[in-house]
């Protein structure tokens, strides 16, 4: 079974600039979620989806983060423009609908901005 | 809101000693309790989870947790620690985030380095 793929793995920008990343979970998996990880630091949820819905946005910091789950699939996390702060892995996660279910992550995108 | 510590930010054991690393959680409902690890440059492995019934739960690699509800603890062990071992610890609780969702609420970490 396939696992959770994300893209790009690694990413530099300047701060200030503009980046996107991309998720495509497992397939069949209603549920989709954001995480941010800051070096030393455990994930932090950043957005949680059921299909194409918003259930928890409540940590995306809204000025500057996106996302969208269009068609209830793939998934995509935009910063712009970006901060230094911002340097982090982003993480996706998905599993089946339902309360303790399995998540299962992606290997993750590094960013680094300058 | 739900909380985990983890007390221990590094532990350093020999390769063939046992391990114990400590979590303590915060939750105001019946935890949903979670370990995962991760390897250098990968992402979480799932090696375990506690939803209710037996305390003792076994995981994948060899790893066991016991949970303790009366000191809010959920500490993994393993009696014999192997080189391949070596990664960061993830303690983490889960939390109903809306509907039949939940979201999970991770620790700082431990990072576990084994000795040859």
């Amino acid at each position: 079974e396939a696992g959770v793929a994300q893209s790009p793995r690694y990413k530099i920008i300047e701060k200030r600039q503009s980046v996107a990343f991309w998720c495509n979970p497992i397939s069949g998996h209603a549920t989709l979620y954001w995480y941010q990880q800051i070096l030393g630091q455990g994930p932090k949820l950043l957005i949680q989806f059921q299909n194409n819905g918003v259930v928890d946005d409540s940590q995306l910091p809204k000025d500057r983060f996106s996302a969208e789950r269009l068609k209830g699939v793939d998934s995509t996390l935009k910063i712009q423009p970006a901060k230094l702060e911002d340097s982090a892995v982003y993480l996706c996660a998905s599993s089946l609908a339902g309360y303790g279910n399995t998540i299962y992550f992606g290997e993750g995108s590094w960013l680094t901005v300058v | 809101a739900q909380s985990v510590t983890q007390p221990d930010i590094h532990i350093t054991v020999s390769e063939g000693a046992s391990l114990e690393l400590r979590c303590n959680y915060s939750y105001g409902a019946t935890p949903y309790l979670f370990w995962y690890v991760q390897s250098p440059g990968q992402g979480l492995q799932l090696l375990l989870k506690y939803f209710s019934g037996d305390t003792l739960v076994q995981g994948i690699k060899g790893f066991e947790a016991e949970f303790k509800r009366s000191q809010s603890s959920f500490n993994l062990r393993k009696p014999s620690v192997h080189w391949s071992d070596a990664a960061e610890y993830f303690c983490a609780v889960g939390a109903r985030s809306g509907g039949s969702n939940y979201k999970l609420t991770f620790g700082k970490g431990t990072l576990l380095t084994v000795n040859p």
